[in-house]
């Protein structure tokens, strides 16, 4: 019973880089979000999909961009990094009211 | 000031100990209330989970919410080595798009 995994679990980028951050849950859940975590923040919420083919921004979506591949898989790209988005990347899923199931993130650093 | 406090420690109590862990809010509309364990380099994994007002326990661990103050509490009784983890408050007035994160307390129990 996998729950929600996320890959890669590291990543450096450059300055300027791109990548996708992927996430797939295994629960059957409509709804998935994509966090950031930093020191001293809490989590903040980048972009949420409450459903299948739906996608919304959330606190802090600048300089990312998401897709809702299928009810599984919903996935984070950086078109081009910044110093300022090295942080630590949450993945989670839930139904409607149901508490979040997070994955064991990504831990993204940007030179 | 952040619509969710929390003090980020450490506290570091003997084994054995009751530990008090506390959010205060500042929205008078949360009423889903959410207490989530962080262990080091993993992913939050809900603990408590409480609607509105109360009391409600699980075992060493019993949340408390008191929206009067606007206050919220978590207790742990007979804290052990393993409790050891940052913990995380978060709060929604009516849907997990919504949910407010509190920065997170991390607890030291020393043997």
């Amino acid at each position: 019973n996998a729950g929600v995994t996320q890959t890669p679990k590291f990543q450096v980028l450059k300055t300027g880089q791109s990548m996708t951050l992927q996430c797939a849950q295994d629960m059957n859940h409509n709804s998935m979000y994509w966090y950031r975590q930093d020191p001293g923040m809490g989590l903040r919420l980048i972009y949420y999909s409450a459903s299948e083919g739906t996608t919304d921004k959330g606190e802090v979506p600048n300089g990312y961009n998401v897709s809702r591949l299928n009810k599984r898989e919903f996935s984070l790209r950086l078109e081009s990094a910044a110093p300022s988005q090295t942080s630590v990347y949450f993945c989670a899923s839930s139904d409607r009211l149901s508490p979040l199931h997070f994955g064991n993130g990504t831990r993204l650093t940007v030179t | 000031q952040k619509e969710v406090e929390q003090d980020p420690g450490p506290l570091s109590v003997p084994e054995g100990a009751i530990v008090s862990l506390n959010c205060t809010y500042s929205n008078s509309a949360f009423q889903y209330f959410m207490w989530y364990r962080q262990y080091s380099r993993k992913g939050p994994e809900l603990l408590m989970y409480t609607y509105s007002s109360g009391n409600k326990e699980d075992g060493r661990f019993t949340a408390q919410v008191d929206k009067s103050s606007k206050y919220i509490s978590l207790f742990i009784r007979d804290s052990q080595p393993s409790d050891s983890a940052t913990y995380l408050c978060a709060m929604s007035a009516d849907s997990n798009y919504q949910l407010i994160w509190g920065a997170g307390t991390k607890l030291i129990i020393k043997p």
